[in-house]
């Protein structure tokens, strides 16, 4: 079975520095997918940014990028420049379309990020 | 921009009784989901939903639970009895393969 592990509970950042969410994951499958999902107190689930497991190249999404290690099974995300708006819970979720033909997403424990002004 | 909907944004209701929680996918997308978060907790999935019926369901969704997509644009989660523990959040998602979900804004249940 397919797990994500978010091991930092809570962050925060002064507002313009970077940051950097860690996500470990463990699976078998050679195809996947990785996600970050942003959770604001509006408690609604906003796509972050998406990587493709046979993309070698990490994706990047303005501010954000990822640091995506296949061989470690790791999947970091880096915000760059933080801004107040950034606070928020961010979670780390996996889908591997084989195993699992629902495309099911299955998400870390989450990470609270704060920015400090 | 096209964006999943659901209401009621709460729900309040006594332990025993019924409620149903209600989304309307984005139009175009052919599988929906249902997730459950616990306050301060993961997000966890509960149910699937393609080509009208079931793909696959968690542990979590026991009998109490239904789905279903009734006229082919709402789709709605059922739980017969309420429990305490049933209290959460619960999101509905769609997508139209195997990439981005999106995700409602979830409704609030809170069983007392």
């Amino acid at each position: 079975a397919q797990t994500v592990t978010q091991s930092q509970p809570e962050m925060s950042v002064q507002e313009a520095e970077t940051v950097t969410l860690s996500c470990t994951y463990d699976t078998s499958e050679s195809n996947y997918y990785l996600f970050w999902y942003k959770q604001p107190p509006s408690r609604q689930m906003i796509l972050v940014i998406r990587q493709e497991a046979y993309k070698q190249q990490n994706a990047t999404e303005n501010r954000f990028s990822v640091n995506f290690q296949k061989a470690a099974k790791s999947f970091s995300l880096k915000i760059s420049d933080s801004q107040l708006g950034d606070t928020a819970m961010y979670f780390c979720a996996f889908m591997a379309p084989r195993s699992s033909n629902t495309g099911k997403l299955i998400f870390g424990q989450g990470t609270t990020l704060q920015v400090k002004p | 921009e096209p964006e999943v909907t659901q209401t009621p944004s709460h729900q309040v209701t006594q332990m025993g009784q019924e409620v149903i929680l209600r989304c309307v996918p984005i139009s175009n997308h052919l599988y929906f989901y249902w997730y459950r978060q616990i306050l301060g907790q993961k997000v966890e999935f509960l149910v699937s939903f393609y080509n009208n019926e079931i793909s696959e369901k968690s542990e979590i969704f026991d009998d109490q639970f239904s789905v279903e997509r009734p006229d082919g644009s709402n789709f709605t989660l059922k739980i017969r009895s309420t429990k305490l523990e049933d209290s959460a959040m619960y999101f509905c998602a769609s997508t139209l393969g195997y990439n981005e979900q999106f995700f409602g804004p979830g409704t609030r249940l809170t069983v007392l």
